[in-house]
């Protein structure tokens, strides 16, 4: 089946560091969507993508889908504590099914 | 909207008892999604309904588990008989287009 390489699995950062994280396959996706999980809650939607090449922003957050419909990444400026938490890029193809990356859990040490 | 809607949010029972999980999907969304999240094993999809329809259940371990949604604002699911290896966090979703809304998840423990 379809899989999903997330890097890096952990990131440790100082509060005000930018911070990138991708997600490769080697399937094509016709959408990316990227969540954040908080400890004992579920994962919230942060970006969506559509096109190939799109590049949106969401505060702090921006997101971009590969041209070649086989990558995704996720950019935080300024890092916060509050960004503390795992980030799952996940990606769709045809239907409404969601394939998940495993994650990116990042600390922000202040 | 309140989103989606789980409960219970944390339950623990012991082996071969009957479990249930609820869920109160995001109103006006079509689509509603059960998955389960291990460490082992990431989040993974159990089953997914369309019109309160069951789409794909490939994703089901085995026969003891169980999903229905008799009308558009409810589903469950429906472990018989629990075993310990169930335990985990199962997080139920729901869409009307691409974006997926998850709820706040409940956690089960088997003993």
């Amino acid at each position: 089946g379809q899989q999903l390489n997330q890097s890096p699995q952990s990131m440790f950062i100082q509060e005000g560091e930018d911070v990138s994280m991708n997600c490769t396959s080697s399937s094509i996706f016709n959408t990316w969507l990227w969540y954040k999980q908080d400890p004992g809650e579920g994962p919230v939607l942060l970006i969506a993508l559509y096109k190939a090449g799109e590049l949106t922003s969401n505060g702090r957050l921006t997101a971009q889908f590969g041209i070649t419909r086989k990558d995704s990444f996720l950019n935080i400026s300024a890092s916060i504590p509050s960004d503390v938490g795992i980030y799952f890029c996940a990606g769709q193809t045809s239907g409404s099914r969601l394939t998940f990356g495993e994650g990116t859990q990042l600390t922000v040490n202040p | 909207d309140a989103g989606v809607i789980q409960s219970p949010r944390h339950e623990v029972t012991e082996m071969g008892q009957e479990v249930t999980l609820r869920c109160k999907p995001i109103s006006g969304h079509d689509y509603l999604f059960w998955y389960r999240q291990t460490m082992m094993r990431g989040l993974e999809l159990l089953i997914y309904f369309n019109n309160n329809v069951p789409i794909d259940d490939s994703g089901m371990p085995e026969d003891r588990f169980s999903a229905k949604m008799p009308n558009a604002s409810f589903s469950t699911l429906k472990i018989q008989p629990s075993e310990p290896r169930d335990s985990a966090v199962y997080f139920c979703a729901s869409s009307y287009s691409h974006e997926q809304y998850f709820g706040p998840g409940t956690r089960l423990t088997v003993t």
